[in-house]
């Protein structure tokens, strides 16, 4: 079973519907991240989380919210999707430590398409 | 400009060859420094980290020039199985903050 799962791994909506993403990981790690890829760009970092009790927002927060249910389990939300939010998502995991030592290991992704 | 940046490619090369990839940084103060690889469609997975003595993990050899602000990637002999975009990623202000350079893809051709 792979150690990082997403669920839906492909989603059609409407814009102004409200979706949710899930993520859960069986690797023990604390901390959890999502993140959205856009052809030609980067990953950018939408959240994060080092623990149940910690969410921080990263570059592109706006538009998106998100729940840390357990520490295996985040989830991120698109309160009204909106077409430009159409991206294929990653959820990550690391275990924290120094910095060579902070390894993500991403889901399979989550393509989600905003009619 | 760009945190992270690659030339986003495509190189073709046929298999055997030498390539090498290179990708420049703006954050002076960045630490940790890796190579990620991404299969189309699939979720990027980490293919070396990036130490500042350079580091080679069989084929391929990573180096870093903290000076001018580059980070390099040298694969040899390549493979079919090479064929996938290669991500430079780069830490920001702190150590869990990844920054991802766009990708450069390589094409192994038979």
């Amino acid at each position: 079973d792979a150690d990082v799962t997403q669920t839906p791994r492909n989603r059609i909506t409407k814009t102004g519907k409200r979706i949710m993403l899930e993520c859960s990981q069986t690797k023990g790690h604390d901390r959890m991240y999502w993140y959205r890829q856009d052809p030609g760009l980067g990953l950018r970092l939408i959240y994060y989380s080092f623990d149940v009790k910690d969410i921080n927002k990263g570059e592109i927060s706006d538009g998106y919210s998100v729940s840390r249910q357990a520490q295996a389990k985040f989830s991120l939300s698109l309160e009204s999707a909106i077409p430009n939010q159409t991206a294929l998502y990653f959820c990550a995991t690391s275990a924290g430590g120094g910095p060579h030592t902070d390894t993500q290991y991403f889901g399979p992704g989550t393509r989600l398409t905003v009619l | 400009r760009k945190e992270v940046e690659q030339d986003p490619g495509p190189f073709n090369v046929p298999e055997g060859a030498t390539v090498a990839f290179n990708c420049t940084y703006s954050n002076s103060a960045s630490q940790s420094f890796f190579w990620y690889r991404q299969d189309c469609r699939k979720e990027p997975k980490l293919l070396m980290s990036v130490y500042s003595s350079g580091n080679e993990d069989g084929r391929f050899t990573a180096q870093l020039n903290r000076a001018s602000q580059y980070i390099s990637l040298l694969i040899r002999d390549s493979k079919l199985s090479d064929s996938a975009t290669y991500l430079c990623v780069v830490n920001g202000d702190s150590s869990y903050k990844l920054i991802f350079g766009s990708g450069t893809r390589l094409l192994v051709r038979p």
